[in-house]
């Protein structure tokens, strides 16, 4: 069946233009998550759906990043006012329950000029 | 605090080399454990996990992985190294469960295989 899917797979952002970036989980998958990968880093995480209600986004950096799951599938990770820290490969990620594997997208790079 | 590392940054070993990768955690209980490659430019592939049980657990590729609770680690082996193996490892601990669940990844360690 069909893995995670993450659109675009590349975005040119000039600094402070607004970006959404998609993850479309595999279907069934309950769990979604967010990561953020800086270049020659392991994964950090962002924030954690369970169907549409975010459970945990303690990773959040600042409150120009925004994710939402409204209808507890497709989820999309909005950072506001980009700034070239943001510049990083967003990963996501789902899950069927809390102690199955995570299964991973090919991410989206972000590129902030 | 809740921490997970991988203290080697780089490893380059031969071809037909043995290989081990080492992750150490920090957490009070028993986390559930993973490891991941990454090849460039791809997504995280699962190698192996940890719940419970055996502590030496069997994955993908020919690896496997030994989960020493007195030592807190989950060093990842394989006994011939081959050169589509060269990729990035990252070893990754479960901390909570349900509503606080949350993977937390190691920094990662790049290896390199020489022909």
């Amino acid at each position: 069946g069909a893995g995670v899917s993450q659109s675009p797979r590349y975005k040119v952002a000039k600094r402070g233009q607004d970006v959404a970036l998609r993850c479309d989980p595999i279907s069934g998958h309950v769990s979604l998550f967010w990561y953020q990968q800086a270049l020659g880093q392991g994964p950090e995480f962002l924030t954690y759906f369970q169907n549409e209600a975010q459970l945990d986004k303690s990773g959040l950096p600042s409150d120009r990043f925004f994710a939402e799951r409204p209808e507890g599938s497709v989820s999309t990770l909005k950072i506001q006012r980009t700034q070239q820290e943001d510049s990083a490969v967003y990963l996501c990620a789902s899950s069927s329950s809390y102690n199955s594997p995570l299964h991973f997208g090919n991410g989206t790079r972000l590129t902030v000029t | 605090a809740q921490s997970v590392t991988q203290p080697d940054i780089h490893i380059t070993v031969s071809e037909g080399a043995s290989l081990e990768l080492r992750c150490n955690y920090s957490y009070g209980a028993t986390p559930y454990l993973f490891w991941y490659v990454q090849s460039p430019g791809q997504g995280l592939q699962l190698l192996l996990k940890y719940f419970s049980g055996d502590t030496l657990v069997q994955g993908i590729k020919g690896f496997e992985a030994e989960f020493k609770r007195s030592q807190s680690s989950f060093n990842l082996r394989k006994p011939s190294v081959h050169w589509s193996d060269a990729a990035e490892y990252f070893c990754a601990v479960v901390f909570g469960m349900d509503s606080s669940y949350k993977l937390i990844f190691g920094s990662g360690t790049r290896l390199l295989v020489r022909p």
